[in-house]
């Protein structure tokens, strides 16, 4: 079992639709959750961590449900400029906190 | 921009060749991670560099290694390349271990003919 684990997608959604991602994560001792963003052959980038309690940052919201090992990302009001993939990511527990990512989700924003 | 660099940018090679990848680090970071990203897929950690020493790596092969020198900027060497080791490199600096916050420079893809 993967990891962490997305749907690749891809999304293809009109502008203005609102838009879900879900990824779940194998290691219940896993404390740190972030999404990020990559854009077609660029490095990706930190678009937000996740919070127990949920977080929002304009039209993105996060959540995280430890229960369930799962993580989620609303995109609200989706524009042109939001395509690219997402990508999952649960900071690692062991010495080197190294960044474990998910294979990402795509999303494609038509006119 | 984060202020992190890779060079080269793009790079052919062989099987069989050995390859050197260079990344420099953000001013104040001392640590710094490479990672493998083969097409569709998300990252892979393949080791981590903190002053100087490595702390960590994943489940990479022993001709993958690295080095990090005095100003915190590092090199990832592959030797005996294989076909398989076509990817984006990217490293990513931070300031300290347990920082959740990391830098990504722009990569380095690597095409193995």
């Amino acid at each position: 079992r993967k990891e962490v684990e997305q749907d690749p997608g891809p999304f293809n959604v009109p502008e203005g639709a609102t838009v879900a991602f879900n990824c779940t994560y194998s290691n219940s001792a896993s404390q740190s959750f972030f999404w990020y963003r990559q854009d077609c052959r660029k490095e990706p980038k930190l678009l937000m961590s996740v919070y127990s309690s949920g977080n929002e940052d304009g039209r993105f919201t996060a959540q995280l449900n430890r229960a369930s090992q799962y993580i989620s990302l609303l995109i609200r009001d989706s524009k042109l400029s939001d395509s690219a993939t997402y990508l999952c990511v649960v900071l690692g527990e062991d010495s080197s906190y190294k960044l474990i990512f998910g294979s990402g989700t795509r999303l494609l924003v038509r006119p | 921009e984060t202020g992190v660099t890779q060079s080269p940018t793009h790079l052919i090679k062989t099987r069989g060749q050995q390859v050197t990848l260079r990344c420099s680090s953000q001013s104040g970071h001392n640590t710094v991670s490479w990672y493998q990203q083969a097409l569709g897929q998300g990252p892979q950690f393949i080791f981590q560099y903190y002053r100087e020493e490595e702390n960590g790596r994943g489940n990479f092969p022993p001709r993958f290694s690295g080095l990090q020198f005095p100003n915190y900027s590092s090199e990832l060497n592959v030797n005996a390349l294989e076909l398989d080791d076509s990817a984006l490199y990217l490293c990513a600096s931070s300031s300290g271990l347990y920082i959740d916050e990391q830098y990504f420079g722009p990569g380095t893809r690597l095409t193995v003919t």
